[in-house]
């Protein structure tokens, strides 16, 4: 079955870390670009971050630029999402999701983790 | 970055009504538009790519049109199931999403 599937969501308090993982199955990870795209409450979707097939390329949005790293184990199928210094604002539903290239339409999405920044 | 403004934020319809959704870019990004369909607790499924080509397995009920700045995403004969949130993504650069438009029930 193709699908992707998140974990490592939690609550966090202000300034701490936390590590998502996304696994992929069903397809050939190392094929694809993949995406972290999250959604606040009551918000709409916001783009955080991409990295290329081979890992070689990585591209951030500003509001997390320096703080979130994202990288890739393609031998283990997995993209994981290290969140550093929490904000209260970076509480949200975290979405991992594939596309073929960076500069491509996503075509799969995972169910998402929930991440909350509160003390 | 490409600003994509999505219209209406939410309606309401009935089984069987055509349902149309608008989605306004910022600058000319050609063909690059998807659509996707959002329920909580579910992955998000993805319905329509550059505009017009239905995703495969989605239903012929889903429709996308629109080149440029301007774009659409309809559904006809609404279905019990197809009440959710919907979002159009350009990808003509790194992606950025419209706001999003819930279809609910009248």
């Amino acid at each position: 079955q193709v699908q992707l599937v998140e974990s490592g969501g939690g609550v966090v308090q202000p300034g701490r870390s936390l590590r998502l993982s996304c696994v992929a199955s069903g397809f050939i990870f190392s094929n694809y670009a993949m995406h972290w795209v999250r959604q606040a409450p009551g918000k709409g979707l916001e783009w955080v971050a991409v990295q290329s097939y081979d890992g070689s390329k990585k591209f951030y949005a500003d509001s997390v630029k320096g703080r979130f790293t994202v990288s890739r184990d393609n031998s283990k199928d997995t993209l994981y999402l290290q969140l550093n210094s929490l904000r209260p604002e970076d509480t949200a539903m975290y979405y991992c999701a594939r596309a073929l290239v960076i500069i491509a339409p996503i075509d799969l999405w995972g169910q998402g983790s929930l991440v909350t920044v509160s003390s | 970055d490409i600003q994509m403004t999505q219209s209406p934020p939410s309606l309401s319809a009935s089984v069987g009504d055509r349902v149309t959704i608008t989605c306004r870019a910022s600058q000319d990004i050609k063909n690059y538009v998807s659509w996707s369909q959002h329920k909580p607790g579910k992955a998000p499924k993805v319905l329509i790519y550059d505009a017009s080509n239905l995703h495969p397995g989605v239903p012929s009920r889903f429709s996308g049109s629109g080149s440029g700045t301007d774009f659409t995403f309809t559904i006809t004969n609404l279905q019990p199931e197809d009440f959710a949130t919907y979002y159009c993504q350009q990808y003509n650069s790194l992606p950025t999403f419209g706001g999003g438009t819930k279809v609910e029930i009248k």
